[in-house]
């Protein structure tokens, strides 16, 4: 069965430092990983998708992830943090021809001015 | 401009109550999604649908029903049966044809039991 992990319910940074929230997977083929955002109150926006064209993956709004396949993680990255990143974060994983998705419990991401 | 929309966006049922959310979605997507966020458990799959006419239960399927008897709407019914079910509530759709394709999400209803 397919799970996403994802370490840290709550992550603290300072503006203008490195974001880093964590998402590890569990799939028995390779799966389609995606990571999404939710400001309070609304639905989810999609940062990024693996398609496996590229293990580096950009999304919108400076964030990126790396899909390493030995450590079986999605973790997303951004170089430096902004206020208007405070948000909870949602890592993704889908099977292919399933068309149904299992999220992590998510990570709220606090910026410290 | 082409999106899902969810209503109301806040709902309050009394107990022993069926209450139905609406979702409806413009962007021709076959496949339509239900989701209940809980704080602390992420998001937990209700049902789902890849097709008219047809859906199948997620994890927590027990006290909900749904129909999908047009493409564009998949409403949920949170009956009487659902021990606990304030929740904040998301629909999403997605492209079935495509190999790798991210599910779109409405804004969501927010439910609770008064």
């Amino acid at each position: 069965a397919q799970s996403v992990t994802q370490l840290g319910s709550h992550v603290s940074v300072s503006e203008g430092a490195l974001v880093l929230l964590r998402c590890n997977y569990s799939s028995s083929v390779p799966p389609y990983l995606f990571w999404y955002v939710q400001y309070p109150n609304q639905g989810l926006q999609l940062l990024l998708k693996y398609t496996s064209a590229a293990t580096l993956v950009k999304g919108i709004n400076g964030f990126e992830a790396e899909f390493k396949k030995s450590e079986t993680s999605f973790h997303l990255t951004k170089p430096s943090a902004h206020m208007s990143d405070a948000a909870e974060y949602f890592c993704a994983v889908s099977k292919s021809g399933t068309y149904k998705y299992i999220f992590g419990t998510g990570t709220r991401l606090k910026v410290l001015a | 401009d082409g999106g899902i929309t969810q209503s109301p966006k806040y709902l309050f049922r009394k107990e022993g109550q069926n209450v139905t959310l609406s979702c409806e979605q413009n962007l021709n997507h076959d496949a339509m999604y239900w989701y209940r966020q809980d704080p602390g458990q992420g998001l937990r799959l209700i049902y789902y649908s890849q097709i008219v006419n047809d859906f199948q239960k997620g994890d927590i399927a027990e006290g909900y029903s749904v129909s999908r008897e047009k493409k564009e709407s998949f409403p949920l019914t949170v009956t009487s049966a659902q021990k606990n079910p304030t929740a904040f509530y998301l629909c999403a759709s997605s492209i079935v044809r495509e190999l790798t394709p991210e599910a779109f999400f409405g804004q969501g209803t927010r439910l609770t039991v008064v």
